[in-house]
This record gives C-alpha cells, sequence and structure tokens, in this order.
C-alpha cells in the first residue's frame, strides 16, 4: 500500500529565509511524486512532480523539490520565502503502476515578514 | 489556472435535503476525482472516473452518489444530507500524472 507523511504540520520562517517542507513517502513499486499548494478558500494547485530524472525538481512560484531514493523523501524547497508563500502544501504519491493519488495531511507554512 | 467549475461555492441546507453539487472541466480530461477535506486538513477520495459511464467508490466511506455522462460533466449527490456530511468537497481532473483542483464547495448541514 502507499502512503506519504509530512511530519510538520507547521512551518515558522522570515521573509527571505530559505524554507523546507519535508515529505517522506512508502510505495510498492517506483513513485511518482508532487507537491500540491492550497490558498485559504481555494482548491490545490499544482507546484511539481518528479517521475524520473533528475533528483532536483523545480517548479512554479520558484519551489523546488529533491528526490531522495535512499531515504523515501521528497522535501520541497525554495530558497528565499516571501509572505505570499503562506500556505497549505500538500505531498502526494502514486506507484508508479496504480491509478489512485495518496495525498499527506498537509502542513502550513507561515512566512513572517 | 485550470479550467475546473464547481458551484455552489459555499452550501448551507437543513437535514434530510437532497443536494447536488456540480463539477465541470472544459479541458477534456477523461479522469475525474471528487475529495472530501475537512478544512485545513488532508484530502480523502470519494469518487473517480476514469471517463464516460466509469464511476468508481473511493477510499472513503460516502453516502453520496456521481454520475458520468458527458466527459466535462462529474456531479456529486447526497440524496439525504445530515450534519456529517459538513465539509469541503473538492473536485478534480486528469489527463497525464498531475491533477487540476477546482475552487471547492463548502458545505454545510444544519
Amino acid at each position: 500500500a502507499q502512503s506519504v507523511a509530512q511530519p510538520e504540520d507547521q512551518v515558522n520562517v522570515a521573509e527571505g529565509n530559505p524554507l523546507t517542507v519535508k515529505c517522506t513517502y512508502s510505495v510498492s513499486g517506483n513513485p511518482y511524486l508532487f507537491w500540491y499548494v492550497q490558498y485559504p478558500n481555494r482548491g490545490l494547485q499544482f507546484l511539481l512532480k518528479y517521475i524520473t530524472g533528475d533528483n532536483l525538481v523545480k517548479g512554479s512560484y520558484g519551489f523546488e523539490a529533491e528526490f531522495n531514493k535512499s531515504q523515501t523523501s521528497f522535501h520541497l524547497k525554495k530558497p528565499s520565502a516571501l509572505v505570499s508563500d503562506s500556505a497549505l502544501y500538500f505531498c502526494a504519491v502514486r506507484d508508479g503502476g496504480g491509478f489512485k493519488t495518496i495525498f499527506g495531511a498537509g502542513t502550513r507554512l507561515f512566512v513572517k515578514a | 489556472e485550470a479550467d475546473i467549475y464547481q458551484t455552489p461555492r459555499y452550501l448551507v441546507i437543513g437535514t434530510g435535503k437532497k443536494i447536488t453539487l456540480e463539477c465541470s472541466q472544459t479541458m477534456g480530461h477523461d479522469k475525474m476525482y471528487w475529495y472530501q477535506q475537512d478544512p485545513g486538513m488532508e484530502l480523502h477520495l470519494i469518487h473517480y472516473s476514469y471517463g464516460v459511464n466509469s464511476t468508481e467508490k473511493g477510499d472513503l466511506s460516502s453516502e453520496s452518489t456521481v454520475s458520468r455522462i458527458r466527459t466535462e460533466h462529474f456531479p456529486l449527490t447526497l440524496e439525504s444530507a445530515r450534519p456529517s456530511h459538513t465539509s469541503q468537497y473538492l473536485c478534480a481532473s486528469s489527463e497525464g500524472l498531475e491533477q487540476y483542483f477546482g475552487p471547492g464547495t463548502r458545505l454545510t448541514v444544519t
């Protein structure tokens, strides 16, 4: 069975500082990994995905994520946080041979000015 | 922004009423999904569809039903709403691996 864990309910960071939002996963086959962001009263927006290839994936709004197979992790990063990055971030995983995407519980990011 | 729409955005109804939440997408995607999400919490898949005339139940037990008569339309119906149905309902569609989400319907059953 596939699963995804986001160990932090909340991450606080000062504007201009780098940010990391953590995600670990478990799948039986090759993982397809995703990050989505949700702003208040909105649906989720796709940020980036990892399918294969380069372990560092770049996405929207300056975000990137690093795939680490040995640690089964897919942490979301940004070199310099903005106040407007404050939102709820979801990591998701799909078993490469499967259909369903499993979402994590979400991590709330607060960026202080 | 993806072209996927949900109506109504907010709905407050009394117990026992029948309701239908609408979801439409203009991208021609075959796959569509309904998720239930309590505010700020994880998503739970309640229904999905591979295409026209194809519907499946998701991981979360739900008293709702869905239909997929047209590619672009994937409505969700609650025959008799209860307070336990109070939640946010998100519709999504996909062609490739990533999903595109609508803005959601926030349902309150009194």
